[in-house]
């Protein structure tokens, strides 16, 4: 049973225009989420979090938005840039834990 | 430059081989973790190691054994393995105790089991 669920394998956006990235989860423990962004040959490198406590949390052109009572969470890009064609993981965590559990990636292709 | 190593960055062994997959993390962390990347499905945590005793195993096969001789090293032994068992194998070390746990991980191993 996957906790964690990205429902798009595949996002294509106009470069300049906004990304959005969506994420579910089902369980309700859950208090920490993350975004992990990996390239082609390359592992997994961590882009932006945010905890239950606050519904968004802001980093230059990247935004996650959190639901908790639709237990969805959300990735903005703006604008987006041909550099940010990537795999984009979400991924849920409790606190102290060493779990994270990820969900099965959106591909994000920026075209010009 | 994640701070985390992996070596090889691919390799190519057949079922009856026996091989070893070495992460090193330059980052002062204090725990390590496998994963493994199969094709469309999730990253699957394998094994983790906190202060370098292993406090997880996800019901991993034998044939998969890790070794973590020190906080900066994670090794994963591999043994007569299977063709399903082809995918990228994942290295990440994080500081455990009382964060959230963000994980930073290495470029990763392809295998291709023959």
């Amino acid at each position: 049973d996957q906790q964690v669920k990205q429902n798009s394998p595949s996002l294509s956006v106009q470069e300049g225009r906004i990304s959005i990235l969506n994420c579910d989860y089902t369980n309700s423990m859950f208090d920490y989420f993350l975004w992990y962004k990996k390239y082609p040959a390359e592992g997994p490198t961590f882009l932006i979090s945010i905890s239950s406590i606050k519904d968004k949390n802001e980093d230059g052109r990247f935004t996650v938005f959190l639901n908790k009572s639709a237990k969805h969470l959300s990735l903005h890009i703006v604008p987006s840039q041909p550099g940010d064609s990537a795999v984009y993981f979400c991924a849920a965590t409790r606190y102290n834990t060493d779990k994270l559990i990820f969900g099965t990636g959106t591909r994000l292709q920026v075209f010009p | 430059e994640t701070g985390v190593t992996q070596t090889p960055r691919h390799l190519v062994m057949g079922m009856t081989n026996k091989k070893s997959l070495k992460c090193e993390q330059h980052l002062g962390h204090n725990a390590m973790y496998w994963y493994k990347q199969s094709a469309k499905k999730p990253l699957e945590l394998m094994f983790v190691y906190s202060l370098e005793e292993r406090v997880e195993n996800n019901s991993v096969p034998s044939r998969f054994s890790p070794e973590c001789p020190n906080s900066s090293h994670l090794f994963l032994h591999l043994h007569t393995l299977q063709p399903e068992d082809s995918a990228l194998y994942l290295c990440a070390s994080s500081q455990a105790e009382g964060t959230h746990n963000e994980q930073f991980f290495g470029p990763g191993t392809r295998l291709t089991v023959l």
